[in-house]
């Protein structure tokens, strides 16, 4: 079975501060790519970042960064120099062909 | 170039009525994903189709939902005899000719809400 966990339902961190939001996923494939998508208030989804599974090297997209762990199966965000704008739910996600899957999302809120 | 639109945003519909979503893909993209929101939920999958075709309906509950995604027109998402349970946010997504790597662009979403 192809699963996604975000344990964490729930997070906050101070303006300016780094938060890390974790992440683990479940598949047999050995192809796949990773996703973090934001969604804000406005629930509008947006791509924050990607990972291409073959490659060992960790995605960066200015303060988004993730720490991606193969063999463990975990895909975890780093969000640092947190901003107000960054509230919002963060989904895991990752597609191995048809099909999407995502997590049950983290809530973050930045702390002024 | 204009992303994902859905329409309506928000639809109410009575127990028992129909209801149609639908989405107009981005420009140039040939797949087509539905997702549905419960609140305080992730996104379940339910459906993805190219151009007159299904390719998997493996999130689609088996009665009373539909999708299409005709040669013309936007794809739409049919709810027939729509139940309280049905409430929801539905999401469109769209992506380039291969889906593999290809991230998914989202549309704003359809807030159903049944009465």
């Amino acid at each position: 079975a192809q699963t996604v966990t975000q344990s964490q339902p729930e997070m906050s961190v101070q303006e300016a501060e780094t938060v890390t939001l974790s992440c683990t996923y479940d598949t047999s494939e050995n192809n796949y790519y990773l996703f973090w998508y934001k969604q804000p208030p406005s629930r509008q989804m947006i791509l924050v970042i990607r990972q291409e599974a073959y490659k060992q090297q960790n995605a960066t997209e200015n303060r988004f960064s993730v720490n991606f762990q193969k063999a463990a199966k975990s895909f975890s965000l780093k969000i640092s120099d947190s901003q107000l704008g960054d509230t919002a739910m963060y989904f895991c996600a990752f597609n191995t062909g048809n099909q999407f899957y995502f997590g049950t999302g983290t809530s973050l809120t930045v702390i002024p | 170039n204009a992303g994902v639109m859905q329409n309506p945003r928000h639809l109410v519909r009575r127990r028992g009525q129909e209801a149609r979503l639908r989405c107009s893909p981005m420009k140039g993209h040939s797949h087509v994903y539905w997702y549905r929101q419960l609140p305080e939920e992730g996104l379940k999958f339910m459906v993805y189709l190219q151009k007159e075709n299904i390719i998997d309906e493996s999130g689609m509950p088996k009665e009373r939902f539909s999708a299409e995604f005709p040669k013309e027109g936007p794809s739409i998402l049919r709810i027939q005899q729509v139940v309280r349970g049905d409430s929801a946010a539905y999401f469109c997504a769209s992506s380039p000719t291969l889906a593999g790597g290809y991230e998914q662009y989202f549309g704003p979403g359809t807030r159903l809400t049944v009465t």
